[in-house]
């Protein structure tokens, strides 16, 4: 059973800060790595997946995976009160391919 | 191009009442997957259908919850009889292959069982 750990939060910062979120994964074969957002009341929404060790920027957003501490994190730069919502961790592959493993989440909340 | 659709978008039953959510992936996409989100927790997998053959549907709990995929296109999921802690958030999402890394998610159905 893959185990996707975020911490919980909720994370509370002043707009323009930088947000930091964070995950740990159980399952060391797991190969792609994602980050949705959730806004309250909706659906899931990808913003972004990484696939080897190392950073990927997109805009405001990096992710950063570590595979050998099975650790992902995603780095929200100049927070915008728009960024308000939850972020799931979600890890696929390794002994279960096909399957996506969704953590419970971590709500941000930007203040102006 | 038109995104996942699901309905009904609010469904309020009372327990051991049946109830049938639909969904209609993203036209030509092969993959869908049915999720249950319960508050306060991520999506957890429960059938994945690759056209319309159900190729993942271990978390399914097959002794109340049934689904179909006629003609590899819509999909409907089945709750008989609903238990008060079938209460939750009923997500469909499509891909367009298996393997690919993208799921698209539709607006979900929410679940209060009474």
């Amino acid at each position: 059973q893959k185990e996707v750990e975020q911490n919980s939060g909720p994370l509370s910062v002043p707009e323009g800060a930088i947000a930091s979120l964070n995950c740990t994964y159980s399952d060391r074969g797991s190969q792609s790595f994602f980050w949705y957002r959730q806004y309250s009341g909706k659906s899931p929404e990808l913003i972004m997946s990484i696939y080897s060790n190392g950073d990927k920027e997109d805009g405001r957003f990096t992710a950063q995976l570590n595979k050998a501490s099975q650790y992902v994190s995603l780095l929200i730069r100049d927070s915008q009160p728009s960024d308000s919502a939850t972020y799931l961790c979600a890890v696929k592959g390794g002994s279960t391919l096909g399957r996506l493993y969704f953590g419970r989440g971590t709500q941000l909340t930007v203040w102006p | 191009e038109a995104g996942v659709v699901q309905s009904p978008r609010y469904k309020i039953i009372e327990k051991k009442q049946p109830v049938a959510f639909w969904c209609n992936p993203i036209s030509g996409h092969n993959t869908l997957y049915w999720y249950r989100q319960n508050l306060g927790q991520g999506p957890e997998l429960l059938i994945r259908y690759e056209n319309e053959e159900a190729v993942d549907d271990s978390q399914l709990p097959k002794d109340r919850f049934s689904a179909e995929r006629l003609k590899g296109v819509d999909s409907t999921l089945k709750i008989q009889p609903a238990e008060l802690g079938d209460s939750a958030v009923y997500l469909c999402a499509s891909s367009p292959y298996e393997g690919a890394e993208t799921q698209y998610f539709g607006p979900g159905t929410r679940l209060l069982v009474l």
